[in-house]
Formats: structure tokens, sequence, C-alpha cells
């Protein structure tokens, strides 16, 4: 599978826009970008999931360009609450039984 | 309708000791994966089960083992435990049929070990 490089952390305030990009310059033609979520003590909660072009749901929304060799997750208008880990993952379709997870990104939002 | 419920939710063991640890999956899903999570770190797979039978298997000893039972739920076997599996356990659970990447977890088990 593709290795994912995204930033250590990232720190924004309250009401501000926020843009996490992620590099997967080795992926595969059938896998998918996808993003989740993880509150401390608590496990990953899925946000996301993009091929290509823009996917918009009601928490964020997935850039991915035409070459796929990155993406960029969206969260308009954060709060305090949206300080969380996020992980970008790249998975073959139907993968969510065996998901890899790198680092991920630490965002804090502050006030 | 309830999600992932991973009980108990903290243990403490002592070195050399075995654990157990449990899974529910939500409603509907009929696979489990277990997955390891240092402090500090992403989620590790270990294992997922599937009818029954452990289909898939990432990079960890035999002292982790598992077992699915008929109605979907499962359980984690850690034996002759080191202070290094000292992390938070994660149980997700999914549809085997399903093709997107959405996994449901649950909030998981702490487990350190002195």
């Amino acid at each position: 599978l593709a290795k994912t490089t995204q930033p250590i952390s990232m720190d924004s305030y309250e009401g501000q826009e926020v843009n996490i990009t992620c590099s997967h310059n080795n992926i595969a033609t059938n896998d998918y970008i996808t993003w989740y979520q993880q509150f401390p003590s608590q496990g990953p909660r899925f946000i996301i999931q993009g091929y290509k072009t823009k996917v918009t749901n009601e928490v964020a929304s997935l850039f991915i360009p035409a070459d796929r060799k990155s993406s960029t997750l969206s969260l308009p208008r954060v709060s305090l609450s949206d300080t969380a880990v996020y992980y970008c993952l790249v998975a073959r379709s139907g993968s969510a039984r065996q998901l890899t997870f790198g680092s991920g990104t630490q965002l804090t939002v502050l006030p | 309708d309830a999600g992932v419920t991973q009980s108990p939710t903290h243990l403490i063991k002592t070195r050399g000791q075995q654990v157990t640890l449990r899974c529910s999956p939500k409603s509907g899903h009929d696979t489990v994966s277990w997955y390891q999570q240092a402090l500090g770190q992403g989620p590790q797979f270990i294992f997922q089960y599937y009818e029954e039978e452990e289909r898939q298997r990432g990079n960890f000893p035999d002292r982790f083992s598992g077992h699915q039972f008929p109605n979907y739920s499962s359980e984690l076997n850690v034996n002759a435990l080191l202070l290094g599996d000292s992390a938070l356990y994660l149980c997700a659970s999914s549809l085997r049929g399903n093709s997107g990447t959405e996994a449901f977890f649950g909030q998981g088990t702490r487990l350190t070990v002195v």
C-alpha cells in the first residue's frame, strides 16, 4: 500500500478553515483516500473517503487533484472540539477490515 | 443501535500474565479487526476475524491470539505479557461485503503491564 506523509502537528483558531494536506506518491489505481479522526482515549472515527476530484459531507471536504498523489482534508470553521489527531489513509476498496494508519496530524484549535 | 463495545475499559496486569479483551461489533457487522495503539502512534493492525476464523494477520507474535464467536463477538488474548504490550487495544467492525473503507471502532481497552 502507498505510504502517506502528513504534517505532525497544526494549530488553528476557532472559526478558521483548516486544511491538512497528505501526500501519497505511490497511490495505486484502485486505492481510495480515507480520513479518520481520533480523540484522546477513543477509537478513530471515519470522516470522509474519496477517489478523485472533490467529496463533501456534513463534516468535511476532501480535495484530490487529478494525479491523486496528494489530497487535502478541509475542515470549515473549526471549533475547540475539533482538536484531535487526523489520519490520512490509502486503502483498497473493501479494505475496512485491515487499515494501515500512520502517525497522523495533531490538530490543536485555540480559542 | 449500539456501536462497537469493548470491555474492560482499563486493565492492569503483571508481566508474564495473560489477558483477554472482549469486543461486540456494531449490529449487522460480521468482521472484527483488532489494533494495538501505543502512546503517540497510530493504530497497528493485529488481525481480523470473519466466519470465526483468523483471515489476515499483521506483524504480531503468536502470543497474540483471538477468537470469534457465532454471534460475531470477538476476544483478543495476549499471553506472557511484556511491558511493551502496554497500549490501547482497539476493536473495529465492518461488513465484509462493503466496498468502502469505513470501519467502526470501539473506545478501546487501555492495558497497562507492570
